[in-house]
């Protein structure tokens, strides 16, 4: 099980960035990938996107394509969601999640996310 | 897109209670699917995978069913720690969505 911290809460003006990390404990297996869900106040859960670390790819929601960047530093133990374009309904608790997927098969999506970070606030306001 | 429509959006039960949440797919999934536990202030629980497999650590009292486009989620008897939110994702196909969620308090 991968144990996952992110980083602390940030306050942002409307139209800046914001960059969040996810440290990994252990480091992140090549099968693995990290998602990003976020959850406005009083919300449901809404998939962000998923950064492949061992071929540094990213898949991004249509809802936030050219926004967002996810990335990960070389040795592969912390993960990061940089959000530009800051709006005020960016406000949320943002998680990263790991995926397992065994055999590298990562153009299947049928794996859960099975550990999750305890979650960054992010508060937009002017 | 796949949506998923969870039924009932709320619920009040006691402790004890058998408890039934549905889910529904907007076309065939097969088994593809994923609970999760959300208690108040934290992060997301895996709780069942592939509609009906288990994890680790989950009690017995969890039960996941279905397949195609209606899925099921049962607590067979409630317990104070169930006390929380329940979502359910497809993984059939991306984008990987959630049901809109199902809180479940205390009557």
């Amino acid at each position: 099980q991968a144990q996952m911290v992110q980083s602390g809460s940030e306050v942002k003006k409307p139209g800046s960035s914001v960059t969040l990390s996810c440290n990994v404990n252990g480091g992140l297996r090549n099968s693995q990938t990290i998602h990003w869900v976020r959850q406005a106040p009083g919300q449901g859960l809404e998939w962000m996107g998923r950064f492949i670390p061992v071929y540094r790819r990213s898949d991004y929601s249509h809802m936030f394509q050219g926004r967002v960047t996810f990335s990960a530093d070389r040795s592969k133990t912390t993960a990061y969601m940089e959000l530009a374009s800051l709006r005020l309904d960016d406000t949320a608790v943002y998680y990263c999640a790991s995926a397992t997927y065994p055999g590298w098969n990562f153009g299947d999506f049928s794996f859960p996310f099975d550990d999750w970070g305890q979650g960054s606030l992010v508060i937009v306001s002017s | 897109d796949i949506q998923l429509t969870q039924s009932p959006s709320f619920l009040s039960a006691s402790v004890g209670d058998r408890v039934t949440i549905t889910c529904r797919a907007s076309q065939g999934i097969t088994t593809s699917l994923a609970w999760y536990q959300q208690s108040p202030g934290k992060a997301p629980k895996l709780l069942i995978s592939a509609a009906s497999t288990l994890q680790s650590g989950v009690p017995s009292r969890f039960r996941g069913s279905g397949s195609g486009t209606q899925f099921t989620l049962t607590i067979s008897s409630l317990q104070p720690e169930d006390f929380a939110t329940y979502y359910c994702q497809q993984l059939k196909s991306s984008p990987p969505l959630f049901g809109g969620g199902t809180r479940v308090d205390i009557k």
